[in-house]
């Protein structure tokens, strides 16, 4: 079946410290995963993809076939971060974005 | 471009009553998604269309959901007759082809009383 977990519901970092959020994906095939933000009361947006393999306001993710994860990464977490991330994985077969249930990221001054 | 624009932002109306949410997706996109939101239960996909035709509408969640796309340019979920429960944000997504990735719009609060 095809899934995508984030253990996390909450998590809560204080300025300055680095920030990974968990994404881990079962899907029989090559996927393309994602990571969406929606900052309070905003609209979803895009962050990143992993085959751009880029860093976007300084995160990073990185897709570890092994391990099945997609696990996005920040060293030094600022406050303007604070928002709710959301993993996402696209099906080649319907090109369906299947979503994890979001983690929502807590910056404490 | 605008992006996705969606109306009205919130809706506030009484159980039973019918609610009509509107969607204009970015033009030239072919792929165009409707989404609920709840703290319950996340983000769920209730449908999209490619080209104007509803290719999954498998997470409608029953006969009073329905949706339409009468051109590119316009899109409308209904709900009638509305109940508390349908109470969430209700997002609009479209993207060029559907493995492009998805823009979204701002959302639509809808709170049944």
């Amino acid at each position: 079946a095809q899934r995508v977990t984030q253990p996390e519901k909450l998590l809560s970092v204080f300025k300055g410290a680095p920030v990974e959020l968990k994404c881990n994906y079962s899907y029989s095939g090559s996927p393309e995963l994602f990571w969406y933000v929606q900052y309070s009361r905003q609209r979803l947006q895009l962050l990143l993809r992993h085959i751009s393999r880029e860093s976007i306001k300084g995160f990073t993710a990185d897709l570890n076939k092994g391990e099945t994860s997609f696990h996005l990464k920040k060293p030094f977490a600022q406050e303007e971060d604070s928002a709710m991330y959301y993993c996402a994985l696209r099906s080649y077969s319907n090109y369906q974005l299947i979503w994890g249930a979001g983690t929502k990221l807590i910056i404490k001054p | 471009d605008a992006g996705v624009i969606q109306s009205p932002r919130h809706e506030v109306t009484e159980m039973g009553q019918e609610v009509t949410l509107r969607c204009k997706p970015i033009s030239g996109h072919n792929s165009l998604f409707w989404y609920r939101q709840t703290m319950m239960r996340g983000l769920e996909l209730l449908i999209y269309f490619n080209n104007n035709v509803p290719i999954d509408d498998s997470g409608m969640p029953e006969d009073r959901f329905s949706a339409k796309m009468p051109n590119a340019s316009f899109s409308t979920l209904k709900i009638q007759p509305s109940e508390p429960r349908d109470s969430a944000v209700y997002f609009c997504a479209s993207s060029g082809q559907p493995n492009q990735p998805q823009h979204f719009g701002d959302g639509t609060r809808l709170s049944i009383l």
